[in-house]
């Protein structure tokens, strides 16, 4: 079953700028977490947020959770071409917080 | 550093071959999972382990199989590979949630590098 679903599919930015990417769901959570997809690799997992914050950040990264519309974003700011990667927003299963159901995810291509 | 390592990163097998994909984490972790990933659909779960000789259906079992004899290894089986498996294969691990953290939190997952899998 698939939960998230991330807004854009696809989004190209230059160098400098912010990236917003945006991740929807479908069923109460306890847990939404951010993973980075380098090409043709593994997923690296960026930054996790529980349902009772609303904001959290990590060095350039800042995700919001808003439990009400079952949506979260996550924010890069200064953008560099490193990020160019895939992002995937997962949440877990209502009772059992073991299990992860990733999204479609967002690919974003930072020109330098 | 966690690390989850994969047996190939790149596997080409026909129709009908018995295929193992093989995954080893060095950080003791309870939790192991198999994933696929296919362009538009994202990552979906076929099966995932809590503990040595125990395993869970994900959402797509059908055509898989798996193994879990010591807990640092979870093996993925296609006893028949057809060309419709043809995709990415990603394993990941991750501590499980009772392990000292509160009621209904979660841990993150580490993930191998992939192994694509062709089936002619």
């Amino acid at each position: 079953s698939q939960q998230g679903e991330e807004d854009p599919q696809a989004l190209s930015i230059q160098e400098g700028e912010n990236a917003t990417m945006n991740c929807s769901y479908k069923t109460s959570i306890n847990n939404l977490q951010w993973y980075r997809q380098n090409s043709g690799r593994g997923l690296v997992h960026l930054i996790l947020i529980r349902s009772n914050e609303r904001e959290k950040h990590s060095g350039r990264l800042r995700v919001t959770l808003d439990t009400s519309k079952k949506s979260s974003s996550l924010l890069i700011t200064a953008s560099r071409a490193a990020d160019t990667a895939s992002y995937f927003c997962a949440t877990d299963e209502t009772y059992n917080t073991d299990k992860l159901i990733f999204g479609t995810g967002t690919r974003l291509q930072v020109f330098p | 550093d966690v690390k989850v390592t994969q047996s190939s990163r790149y596997l080409v097998k026909r129709t009908g071959e018995k295929v193992f994909l093989e995954c080893v984490q060095d950080m003791d972790h309870e939790n192991m999972f198999w994933y696929r990933q296919d362009p538009g659909l994202g990552l979906r779960l076929i099966y995932f382990s809590y503990d040595v000789k125990m395993k869970e259906k994900g959402d797509i079992p059908e055509g898989y199989s798996v193994s879990r004899e010591k807990k640092e290894r979870f093996s993925l089986i296609l006893e028949s590979a057809s060309t419709n498996q043809t995709s990415m294969y990603l394993c990941a691990s991750s501590l499980v949630t009772w392990r000292g953290l509160p009621r209904l939190s979660s841990y993150e997952q580490y993930f191998g590098p992939g192994t694509r899998l062709t089936v002619t």
